[in-house]
């Protein structure tokens, strides 16, 4: 069955630590993962995109991980910001970008 | 300048009623979408439509109906509505139909009572 599992379901942290985020998935055959960040009351928005092969990507104080043999990927959050407080979501393509599963996302609350 | 817009942001009605969402964007894009977002958060994609084309139809109830007058539109209408179907509603376009980058509109959260 093709399945996205993130965790954890949410996490709370102080304002300046790091984070990581888990997202696994069972797809096949697997196009691109993506991660998004959605603001309460918001769309989402994209953060990185990755394909198959590749194994990192960053954007600005976020950086995301693949590791296509376990089928794993991580969004790893340097020094947090109060803005930052947003749910995260994992997103799958695969059989050739046809399909698209949305994880149930990690709802990440950053506290002053 | 908003590049991916719909109306209206908050819907209360009715069941049995029918109502349409109206989505438009202006970044020239020739894919759009529809997801909805249930009360647990889950995304779950409903249509993709490529230059007025659907490519991509999910298993919906069909009391729902997208409609793609030109590419930078795309309705979404609900026939005889249930409480069932009380959820967020995200519109959605991408460059074409293999890019990966999908901007989202602001979401319209629909109420059925």
């Amino acid at each position: 069955k093709n399945q996205v599992e993130q965790s954890p379901q949410s996490l709370i942290i102080l304002e300046g630590k790091n984070c990581t985020l888990q997202c696994n998935y069972t797809v096949s055959p697997f196009s691109n993962l993506r991660w998004y960040k959605q603001d309460t009351g918001r769309g989402p928005v994209s953060l990185t995109i990755m394909t198959f092969s590749e194994n990192t990507k960053s954007n600005g104080r976020y950086t995301a991980t693949l590791d296509a043999d376990t089928k794993q990927s991580s969004l790893h959050i340097t020094a947090s910001q109060l803005s930052d407080s947003a749910s995260y979501i994992c997103v799958v393509t695969y059989s050739s970008a046809s399909k698209i599963i949305f994880g149930s996302g990690t709802r990440l609350s950053i506290r002053p | 300048d908003t590049a991916v817009s719909q109306t209206p942001k908050y819907l209360v009605t009715q069941m049995g009623n029918d109502k349409s969402i109206k989505c438009e964007q202006n970044l020239g894009h020739d894919t759009m979408y529809w997801y909805k977002q249930d009360s647990k958060k889950f995304l779950k994609i409903m249509f993709s439509y490529n230059n007025k084309e659907l490519i991509i139809n999910e298993t919906v109830p069909n009391r729902f109906s997208p409609k793609s007058p030109d590419k930078a539109h795309l309705n979404l209408h609900i026939n005889s509505l249930e409480l069932g179907d009380s959820a967020v509603y995200f519109c959605a376009s991408s460059l074409d139909r293999a890019s990966y980058e999908q901007y989202f509109g602001p979401g319209t959260r629909l109420t059925v009572t």
